[in-house]
């Protein structure tokens, strides 16, 4: 089945790490991502991650990958007020010939100053 | 960079009433796509495009409609707005980034059907 969840809502201090879990069902995932969705705008990509990839790291931000037990997370290390958004995971499946994205609930990242 | 303009950014509709949401890309994609935002949801597919008058529905289509004429525009109909249709609606269009299908998104369409 093609499920993808998250927990809603995780609140940290500014200047300590976030980790933001993610756990997906479909072992046939190509690529995994997350995106950022601050208030009143839409999903901007933040980083990606390919399937036979165990960790990615972007500056501030480290994707690790543990396909065994189809969990994803994203560590967000000095985490500043401007990182307080809505963090979505998703997978890419292909069906056919159609490449399709699945998005998690969101989690809501509230960080406190 | 890609972008994607949603004309209206906030919408107020009456039931029964016919809603169109505007989408225009500026690059030349393919694909293009309609979700709704829900919360505790998160993202829901209602249809896609992957080329001019090609439509294929997605997860939740009942209710909604597409049309896409012209490369750059997709747009998504609802024949008569229902109170359950009240969300944010998001566009996307997708490229290709090392090989990772990558989504750029407009800024949302919020609909409300009183």
């Amino acid at each position: 089945g093609e499920d993808v969840e998250q927990s809603l809502f995780l609140s940290v201090r500014e200047g300590d790490s976030s980790v933001i879990n993610c756990t997906y069902t479909d072992s046939s995932s190509t690529y995994l991502y997350w995106y950022k969705q601050e208030p009143g705008a839409g999903l901007q990509l933040l980083t990606y991650i390919f399937s036979n990839m165990d960790m990615k790291q972007d500056q501030r931000l480290t994707v690790l990958l543990n396909k065994k037990d189809k969990h994803l997370s994203l560590r967000i290390a000095d985490t500043q007020t401007g990182d307080s958004a809505i963090y979505f995971c998703a997978e890419s499946l292909i069906r056919g010939a159609t490449n399709k994205l699945i998005f998690g609930t969101g989690t809501l990242l509230a960080v406190q100053p | 960079d890609v972008k994607v303009t949603q004309s209206s950014r906030y919408l107020v509709k009456r039931t029964g009433e016919k809603v169109f949401l505007e989408c225009v890309q500026d690059m030349d994609h393919e694909n293009m796509f309609w979700y709704r935002q829900d919360p505790g949801l998160g993202l829901r597919l209602i249809y896609f495009s992957y080329d001019v008058k090609m439509k294929e529905k997605g997860d939740i289509p009942e209710g909604y409609s597409v049309s896409r004429e012209k490369k750059e525009r997709f747009s998504l109909i609802l024949e008569s707005a229902s109170t359950n249709q009240t969300s944010m609606y998001l566009c996307a269009c997708d490229g290709t980034a090392s090989g990772a299908n990558v989504l750029t998104f407009g800024a949302g369409s919020r609909l409300t059907v009183l």
